[in-house]
């Protein structure tokens, strides 16, 4: 049980495009999604916290412009990068969370600007 | 916020036993977590200690001393595929994960 999916697992995209990622809890429902970004050898920072019906909350210096996070479900919760840049190129993880216990994360999306 | 440090890499044989340590300074502790990570791949949950002692699962431990601000993983009887990143993840008062850089742990046979 509580398995994290996320779609696509790797993008390319052009300098300026906008990129859409799905986070989807598949057998249970999320009361909180969390965002983070990881860098190559750097640990994973979180962008925002997400609950279902409410904006997301970001954390300092993550432009909640950039990153938009929508909620619309207990199962779903999708990150779009606009406009993206090379320096966005990343590893972007979501993670569940049931309750205040665990988080559980899904397998994350390599994001490649050009 | 959270300042948590660990060791960067350590490389241990096959069969041997590592300890990895990690010490943290909090606005708020509402537990810790390890957890492994392949490259390119989303980290698994490893354990969770909140109160102070050993956890033990398998061949994997987990160590807390609250007091001490440290925690420590133990892994035992290391194989191949246990070389991966370790992270270590306090969460706060808003139950919020703040991570570790991570600690790349080799084994060698």
């Amino acid at each position: 049980g509580a398995v994290v999916s996320q779609h696509p697992s790797r993008v390319i995209c052009k300098s300026g495009t906008s990129v859409k990622i799905e986070c989807r809890s598949l057998d249970f429902q999320a009361t909180t999604m969390f965002w983070y970004r990881q860098f190559p050898k750097q640990s994973l920072m979180l962008m925002a916290t997400s609950n279902e019906g409410s904006k997301a909350t970001y954390e300092q210096g993550v432009e909640k412009d950039k990153f938009l996070i929508n909620h619309a479900s207990l199962t779903l919760s999708t990150l779009t990068v606009t406009s993206a840049h090379p320096e966005d190129s990343s590893f972007y993880i979501c993670s569940a969370s049931l309750g205040d216990w665990e988080q559980f994360f899904g397998p994350g999306t390599r994001l490649t600007v050009l | 916020g959270q300042n948590i440090d660990q060791p960067t890499e350590m490389t241990a044989t096959e069969g041997a036993i590592v300890q990895i340590n990690c010490t943290y300074q909090t606005s708020g502790f509402n537990g810790l977590f390890w957890y492994q990570q392949h490259a390119g791949e989303a980290p698994t949950f490893l354990s969770y200690n909140v109160l102070d002692g050993l956890e033990e699962k398998g061949r994997f431990s987990s160590f807390l001393s609250r007091s001490k601000g440290y925690s420590y993983l133990l892994l035992k009887e290391l194989q191949m595929k246990d070389s991966a990143s370790y992270l270590c993840a306090v969460r706060d008062g808003d139950y919020k994960l703040s991570f570790g850089a991570g600690t790349t742990v080799t084994v060698r046979a």
